[in-house]
């Protein structure tokens, strides 16, 4: 069964702490590796989209890399403005072209 | 673009009664989704339709919900009768063929 696995579950940093969530997979085939951000009470924010291990995509302070087996979102040097929840999601060969499986997301909460 | 619209934001309504919620996805967008989020169980595909036409209701939780799009730019999913485990936001999300999903703002629903 296609699943995906986020950690933590929860994150606190203080501003300018660097850190890295993680999101492990387990798909009969990837498509694609997407990365959103959801602030409370609004929808999932696209943010990068990763094909192939190996390859990063950069953005502001963040940065999404790929593996075989997982994906980084790292932070650098993060603002409070970057207090958000984290999903990851993965479109997999066995569940259709377009269907993505999300994981539970990692709920970031920076501090001044 | 104005982006993914849902109607409306909130609704609360009593047990028993038809709920009805409202998407207008991007204009070009061939895919359309809709979603139910909630603490427990995350971020659930319910269905998804490609040029209007369903193609995969298997996440649709009982035949109280139903949903239908009568063109490219109108969705509707409707729960009837309603009850207070359907209390979720509902997301509707619209993409191109194998991209990157846009998701609206969502509509908060409880049923008391």
């Amino acid at each position: 069964e296609d699943q995906v696995t986020q950690s933590p579950e929860a994150l606190r940093l203080q501003e300018g702490e660097s850190s890295s969530l993680n999101c492990s997979y387990t798909v009969s085939g990837l498509r694609g590796l997407f990365w959103y951000r959801q602030d409370p009470g609004k929808g999932p924010e696209f943010l990068f989209t990763l094909y192939s291990a190996g390859e990063e995509k950069e953005k502001e302070r963040l940065k999404a890399t790929l593996t075989k087996k997982e994906s980084f979102l790292h932070i650098t040097a993060p603002k409070p403005e970057d207090s958000a929840t984290y999903l990851c999601a993965v479109q997999a060969f066995s569940g259709g072209y377009n269907k993505l499986i999300f994981g539970a997301g990692t709920r970031l909460a920076v501090h001044p | 673009d104005a982006g993914v619209i849902q109607s409306p934001r909130h609704e609360v309504t009593e047990m028993g009664q038809e709920v009805t919620l409202r998407c207008k996805p991007i204009s070009g967008h061939d895919y359309l989704f809709w979603y139910r989020q909630t603490m427990m169980r995350g971020l659930e595909l319910l269905i998804y339709f490609n040029n209007n036409v369903p193609i995969d209701d298997s996440g649709m939780p009982e035949d109280r919900f139903s949903a239908k799009m009568p063109n490219a730019s109108f969705s509707t999913l409707k729960i009837q009768p309603s009850e207070p485990r359907d209390s979720a936001v509902y997301f509707c999300a619209s993409s191109f063929p194998g991209h990157e999903q846009y998701f609206g703002p969502g509509t908060r629903l409880t049923v008391t």
